[in-house]
C-alpha cells in the first residue's frame, strides 16, 4: 500500500538559516513525489514535483527537494529561509503504475523565526 | 493564471441535511478530484472523476456521497444525509492528464463544512 510519512508535526528555522522539511515514502511500483504549501485559509499549492530523471529537482519559491531511492526519502530544501515560507507543507505519493490518486503526508508545519 | 474555484466557502448545516459543494475546475482539465482534511489531520483523497464517470473512490466515500459534473464546467460533491463526523474542509483538485505523462493536481481554496 502506498505511505507518506512526514516525521516532524512542526519544524523551526531562523530566517535566512537553511531548512529541511522530511519526507518518506512507500509505493508499490515507481513513485511519483510532490511537495504542495498550504497557506492559512488557502488551497494546497504545487511546490515541486519528482517524476524521473535528476534527484535534485528545482520548484517554486527557491524550494527544491532530493529524491533518494535507497532511502525512500524525498526531503524539501531551501538554502535560505524567509519569513513568508512560514505554513503547512504536505508531501504526496503517487504510484506510477496505478490510478490518478494521491496519497498526502500528515503535514509539517514550518516556522521561520525572524 | 487559471485557478479552481470552490463554493461557498464555509457551509453550515445541520445534521441529516443534503449539502452541495461545488467547484469549478480550470477549464482544460480533464481529470477532477475531492479531497477532505479534517481539522488536524492530513489530507485524505475522497474520489476521481474522469470521463463523467467516478475512476476512483476511497472507503470514505461511501453511498452518502455522489459527485457530479452537470453542466460541463461545475464539479459537485454531494453529501446525502451529513453526520457530525462529516465537518472538514473539502478540497476540489483538477488535472489536465492522469496516467501517463502525469501533471500535478491544482486545488481549490476548500469549503469549510461544519455539520451543527
Amino acid at each position: 500500500a502506498q505511505s507518506v510519512a512526514q516525521p516532524e508535526d512542526q519544524v523551526n528555522v531562523a530566517e535566512g538559516n537553511p531548512l529541511t522539511v522530511k519526507c518518506t515514502y512507500s509505493v508499490s511500483g515507481n513513485p511519483y513525489l510532490f511537495w504542495y504549501v498550504q497557506y492559512p485559509n488557502r488551497g494546497l499549492q504545487f511546490l515541486l514535483k519528482y517524476i524521473t530523471g535528476d534527484n535534485l529537482v528545482k520548484g517554486s519559491y527557491g524550494f527544491e527537494a532530493e529524491f533518494n531511492k535507497s532511502q525512500t526519502s524525498f526531503h524539501l530544501k531551501k538554502p535560505s529561509a524567509l519569513v513568508s515560507d512560514s505554513a503547512l507543507y504536505f508531501c504526496a505519493v503517487r504510484d506510477m503504475n496505478r490510478d490518478d490518486k494521491i496519497i498526502f503526508g500528515k503535514g509539517t508545519r514550518l516556522h521561520i523565526l525572524p | 493564471e487559471p485557478e479552481v474555484t470552490q463554493t461557498p466557502s464555509h457551509q453550515v448545516t445541520q445534521m441529516g441535511q443534503e449539502v452541495i459543494l461545488r467547484c469549478v475546475p480550470i477549464s482544460n482539465h480533464l481529470y477532477f478530484y475531492w479531497y477532505r482534511q479534517i481539522l488536524g489531520q492530513k489530507v485524505e483523497f475522497l474520489v476521481s472523476f474522469y470521463n463523467n464517470e467516478i475512476s476512483e473512490k476511497s472507503e470514505i466515500f461511501d453511498d452518502q456521497f455522489s459527485v457530479e459534473r452537470p453542466d460541463g464546467s461545475n464539479f459537485t460533491l454531494k453529501i446525502r444525509s451529513t453526520k457530525l463526523e462529516d465537518s472538514a474542509m473539502y478540497f476540489c483538485a483538477s488535472s489536465p492528464l492522469g496516467q501517463g505523462d502525469y501533471q500535478p493536481q491544482h486545488f481549490g481554496d476548500g469549503t469549510r463544512l461544519s455539520i451543527l
